[in-house]
């Protein structure tokens, strides 16, 4: 799996928008990235996920270039509880595997 | 509907000695895996089951084994603890229709290995 490459921490206001980037300049045409966050004390949790178009739901919208070497998740208005470790994963598609390779993320810090 | 559940939440042992720890999916998930989360780092992947059958397996030695059972819940074993497997263990399910590429992680059990 491609390796991707995060800022260890960042802090953003309350009630701004939290742009968190990912490198992953080696990934592959299969190869989908993917976002989880893990809370203080709490298992990883999905965020959200794409291969080559933005994508957006009701938490957090991803934008991927065009050369889809970087992405970037947002966090349109970060409220405390967004502080967390945010994880950018690439996993091929449908290969079927619950393996995730986890690297050591973004220490967000949404601040009063 | 519940989440991944995952007993105990915590977990105190000695060098040397077996654990069990125990994971039970979403309903209507078939599939469960196991991670090592040490202090600081991201979670590392031990093993994949589904349908009883091991289907992945992660770096990890021959200690650590897994099982799953006709419910699909799911156990790991670790024996001759080493300091070095303190960490909090997570389990994570996934269903099998089409787009069920997430996995749900349960909060886990934090080992500490004295």
């Amino acid at each position: 799996d491609a390796k991707t490459t995060q800022p260890p921490s960042m802090d953003c206001a309350e009630g701004r928008a939290a742009n968190l980037p990912c490198n992953h300049s080696t990934i592959s045409g299969n190869e989908y990235v993917y976002w989880y966050r893990q809370i203080h004390s709490q298992g990883p949790q999905y965020i959200i996920h794409g291969l080559k178009n933005n994508e957006t739901n009701e938490m957090a919208s991803l934008i991927i270039t065009e050369d889809r070497k970087s992405s970037t998740l947002i966090l349109p208005h970060a409220t405390l509880r967004d502080t967390a470790v945010y994880y950018c994963i690439v996993r091929p598609a449908y290969n079927g595997g619950n393996m995730l390779t986890f690297g050591g993320g973004t220490r967000l810090m949404v601040k009063p | 509907d519940a989440g991944v559940t995952q007993s105990p939440t915590h977990l105190i042992k000695t060098r040397g000695q077996q654990v069990t720890l125990r994971c039970s999916p979403i309903s209507g998930h078939k599939s469960v895996s196991w991670y090592q989360q040490v202090l600081g780092q991201g979670p590392q992947f031990i093993f994949q089951y589904y349908e009883k059958e091991e289907r992945g397996r992660g770096n990890f030695p021959d200690r650590f084994s897994a099982r799953q059972f006709p419910n699909y819940s799911s156990e790991l074993n670790v024996n001759a603890l080493l300091l070095g497997d303190s960490a909090l263990y997570l389990c994570a399910s996934r269903g099998k229709g089409a787009g069920d590429e997430k996995l749900f992680f349960g909060s886990g059990t934090q080992l500490s290995v004295l």
